[in-house]
């Protein structure tokens, strides 16, 4: 059974830093692209990153240089380096995985990790 | 990039067919295929429906269909049933690994 569970999120301060982990079970996370989408509170679904089994990687322009999808083989988890905070990343986190074709859809999302930006 | 535009909310009453519309422009849905619809329960995490504009998964009802034209794609829901009530969000490929969703819907069952 594919599952995927996240990790990390929680209370920061403005310009402080948060890893988000994703652990994946019934697949593995280097044979499929990967994901991160992240939802405000009662508001709608951001895409945030991607990461290719080429080891490519692609961010939203917001989140440019200030966040880093990683995956570790060896544990088969999914990540995502998040620096410099703002107010504005508060959001649930999602982690998930692309289904085949490179389709840009998103077939396993994990429950989500909840990342508060607040001092 | 812009969200692609949906309406706030759709409803219909058990039995009935609601369609739901994606707009976007010529850079994003009206440029590719790549366009996807996810159901999300509150407080549940999305959920597959449609991809590629018109394709269903396997273990989603045939009662959801997707399709698409020009820059606007939908999505129907047909013999509606308490369960599908839920938000709804559509998304698209937007060019330079870029992927842009849509504000949401929210479908009330009557």
């Amino acid at each position: 059974e594919v599952q995927l569970v996240e990790s990390g999120g929680g209370l920061i301060q403005p310009g402080g830093s948060l890893r988000l982990s994703c652990a994946a079970s019934g697949f593995t996370v280097s044979s499929n692209y990967m994901t991160w989408v992240r939802q405000t509170p009662g508001k709608g679904l951001e895409w945030v990153s991607i990461i290719y089994i080429s080891d490519s990687t692609y961010y939203t322009d917001s989140v440019k240089g200030r966040f880093t999808i990683s995956r570790d083989n060896s544990k088969n988890t999914l990540y995502l380096q998040m620096n410099n905070l703002r107010a504005e990343d508060t959001a649930v986190y999602y982690c998930a995985r692309g289904s085949s074709g490179y389709s840009w859809a998103f077939d396993y999302w994990g429950q989500g990790t909840l990342v508060t930006v607040s001092s | 990039q812009s969200a692609l535009t949906q309406p706030p909310s759709a409803s219909g009453s058990p039995g009935q067919s609601v369609t739901i519309s994606c707009t976007g422009t010529s850079s994003d849905v009206g440029g590719y295929k790549y366009v996807s619809w996810y159901q999300q329960h509150p407080g549940k995490a999305p959920k597959l429906m449609i991809y590629e504009a018109s394709k269903r998964p396997s273990g989603v009802p045939d009662r959801f269909s997707g399709s698409k034209s020009g820059n606007t794609a939908s999505l129907t829901v047909s013999g509606l049933q308490a369960e599908d009530e839920a938000d709804y969000y559509c998304s698209s490929y937007g060019g330079s690994y870029n992927l842009v969703f849509g504000g949401g819907t929210r479908l009330t069952v009557l």
